[in-house]
């Protein structure tokens, strides 16, 4: 079946560190793969995606790239802010084969970033 | 803002009871997606429908049952509710002209004791 690993939180940064938060899914088909942030108390905004094999999302300075040969869709921030503090969630979704579109989600990765 | 929009924000009701969970989905989107968000599963799909038409099911329990209206919002029912019913649960609808962007609402945070 379709599912998807993001490394487990919580992260904890200063602000300008480095970030990756690292994802790996298994899918039937050709899926396209989603990173999603939830900010205390609100809904899920979609960050960044990518549709096929080596296309990289790239979005308020996050990027994530599309690697087929390693399952994998890690996303990555050069240099982070207090306002980056929120949970990330890697997602899949797949069309075809029984499934309409709908988002096979990670457990989800808590950022904290002190000043 | 995301044009999605759920109601209510959060519902306290005792088990065994019934609820409804209101979807609208942004002006023109005619897809609308159902999950549950708890502790114990993550995020979890529930259903999706299309312009009326169930689509697809995920982890959907017998006692939960959805439905869009020619409107195109949507309804959520969950009946004899038990404590692990507790959870927030959003709704999303796909836009019409990138099916594979969904925008998420806020969510319902239904508390079940």
């Amino acid at each position: 079946g379709n599912s998807v690993t993001q490394m487990e939180g919580p992260v904890t940064l200063s602000e300008e560190a480095f970030l990756t938060i690292n994802c790996t899914y298994t899918a039937t088909g050709y899926p396209s793969l989603f990173w999603y942030v939830q900010y205390p108390g609100e809904g899920l905004q979609l960050l960044l995606k990518a549709t096929k094999a080596d296309d990289k999302g790239s979005n308020k300075g996050f990027e994530a790239t599309y690697r087929k040969e390693t399952t994998s869709f890690h996303l990555e921030k050069g240099s982070v802010q207090v306002s980056d503090s929120a949970v990330y969630f890697c997602a899949l979704s797949v069309w075809g084969g029984g499934s309409q579109g709908n988002l096979i989600f990670g457990k989800g990765t808590k950022l904290s970033v002190k000043p | 803002d995301s044009g999605v929009t759920q109601t209510p924000k959060h519902l306290i009701t005792a088990t065994g009871q019934r609820v409804t969970l209101r979807c609208s989905p942004r002006s023109g989107d005619l897809s609308v997606y159902w999950y549950q968000q708890s502790l114990d599963q993550g995020l979890q799909f529930l259903i999706h429908y299309y312009n009326g038409e169930e689509r697809a099911k995920g982890n959907i329990l017998e006692r939960f049952s959805a439905q869009q209206f020619p409107d195109l919002h949507s309804e959520l029912n969950l009946s004899s509710l038990e404590l692990g019913d507790s959870a927030l649960y959003f709704c999303a609808s796909s836009d019409r002209q990138d099916l594979r962007r969904a925008f998420f609402g806020q969510g319902t945070r239904l508390t079940v004791v």
